[in-house]
């Protein structure tokens, strides 16, 4: 069965430390890839995705992720953190079978302390 | 420009009740969604559309309705509410015409059913 792994509930990271959020797939073919974001309260947002080309996609608030097709991982990263980063992080992908059916991680919540 | 406008935003529901979410988009995307959230569980499509007058079931669709008269509007159906059906229910649009399609999400609607 095609999934994705998020595989921490909650990440703990100190503000102005660089931040990692990982994500694992487990899809045929060449997914495509994405990073949303939940604030409380919240819809998510789209954050950045991965089609094809640079292995390193940078996206929006200075987040950026980086595809590793060998360990098939899609994690995300910021190299300084910020107290608003708080939030939920959702990795998702699309099976490139497919343009519109997504399949999502379970989410990892991410605290920035001060 | 409101994206993804969903109503209501919180609502009890008794066993058996009926009722709607509302689910308007005006970025004039062809395809919408809904989907529930439930913690720990990621989201989970209940249902979509390609197109107007076209819709089809995604993962979890037993219990729920939804209809497409128009590109805009997509509303969903709970018929004798249960109360698995608590969760987080999140409306959803893109754009699909070739690669990969980002999704605009709503700010959710919160059902409880008691």
């Amino acid at each position: 069965a095609q999934s994705v792994a998020q595989p921490e509930d909650q990440v703990n990271v100190a503000e102005g430390n660089p931040l990692t959020v990982k994500c694992t797939y487990s899809v045929s073919g060449n997914p495509y890839l994405f990073w949303y974001v939940q604030y409380p309260n919240r819809g998510l947002q789209f954050l950045l995705k991965y089609i094809t080309g640079d292995n390193l996609v940078k996206g929006s608030y200075g987040f950026e992720a980086e595809f590793n097709k060998s360990q098939t991982s899609f994690h995300l990263k910021k190299p300084s953190a910020l107290v608003s980063d708080s939030a939920l992080y959702f990795c998702a992908v699309i099976p490139a079978s497919g343009t519109y059916k997504y399949i999502f991680g379970t989410g990892t919540r991410l605290k920035v302390l001060a | 420009n409101a994206g993804v406008t969903q109503t209501p935003k919180f609502r009890i529901l008794k066993i058996g009740q009926s009722m709607t979410l509302q689910c308007t988009q005006d970025m004039n995307h062809n395809y919408m969604y809904w989907y529930r959230q439930d913690p720990g569980m990621g989201l989970k499509l209940i249902y979509y559309s390609v197109g107007a007058g076209i819709t089809d079931k995604g993962e979890v669709p037993n219990g729920y309705n939804v209809s497409r008269s128009t590109t805009e509007d997509f509303p969903l159906r709970l018929e004798l509410a249960a109360p698995s059906q608590t969760s987080v229910y999140f409306c959803a649009s893109s754009y699909v015409s070739s690669g990969a399609n980002v999704l605009t999400f709503g700010a959710g609607s919160r059902l409880t059913v008691l």
